[in-house]
């Protein structure tokens, strides 16, 4: 496997399931992202980790929980999610930012097509 | 504030044509990023370029140009007998000095080239 893999590639599930999505990088990487994708808006940045610690929550709803266990993988539970709650949900990853200050390109996997009912 | 505007929605052109992407972009860091990425239909963005603040130059690979002109913050795309494989969205994205590790993404140009 190379470079940024996320599965399942396409969920669907009822307001009241519980599911996880994966994200996994193989690119030596020590900071990884969530986006959320809706139709006809910017990508919405979710949550930022940086050496497994989350630095950034942009003000997200408590049903979407995330989970960093290792540098290389990156989980994101979902939990009686709201029809709205439907996107393509995309994993990055990059070098962080560290103290020489440099701004590194991330790097995408193919995202999660996620449907709520 | 950090903001990126990709003002052309849709955008069609008969294969072979040049076609032209615009992003203009707000910020009040000196030091920035700007950065071009492609998301076919298959959905995985793909990185095309990074270009800093301090490097007005501009950059050709291949049939893919970038103009960066600071006067008018731009930072436009074009791509030279355009093929149907150029076929996707595409975004310009902004990453500054104060904003940590965040990308701000336009809302992208979906380019379709007709053969």
């Amino acid at each position: 496997e190379t470079g940024v893999t996320q599965t399942p590639r396409h969920l669907v599930m009822g307001m009241t399931n519980k599911k996880s999505l994966k994200c996994e990088q193989h690119l030596g990487h020590n900071a990884m992202y969530w986006y959320k994708q809706s139709a006809k808006k910017p990508l919405e940045l979710m949550f930022v980790y940086n050496f497994k610690e989350q630095t950034e929550n942009n003000s997200v709803p408590s049903r979407f929980s995330p989970e960093c266990p290792n540098s290389s993988h990156l989980f994101l539970h979902l939990h009686t999610l709201q029809p709205e709650d439907s996107a393509l949900y995309l994993c990055a990853s990059s070098q962080a930012r560290g103290l020489a200050g440099a701004y590194n390109e991330q790097f995408f996997g193919p995202g999660t097509r996620l449907t709520v009912l | 504030a950090q903001k990126v505007t990709q003002a052309q929605t849709e955008i069609s052109v008969v294969e072979k044509e040049d076609v032209t992407l615009d992003c203009v972009y707000e910020t009040r860091d000196t030091t920035y990023y700007l950065f071009w990425y492609k998301q076919p239909p298959s959905g995985e963005l793909v990185f095309l370029i990074r270009r800093n603040s301090f490097d007005e130059q501009n950059e050709i690979s291949g049939r893919y140009s970038w103009n960066f002109q600071k006067s008018t913050s731009s930072f436009n795309f074009t791509i030279t007998a355009s093929q149907v494989v150029d076929s996707a969205v595409y975004f310009c994205a902004l990453s500054g000095s104060n904003t940590g590790n965040q990308f701000y993404f336009g809302t992208g140009t979906s380019l379709t080239v007709i053969p």
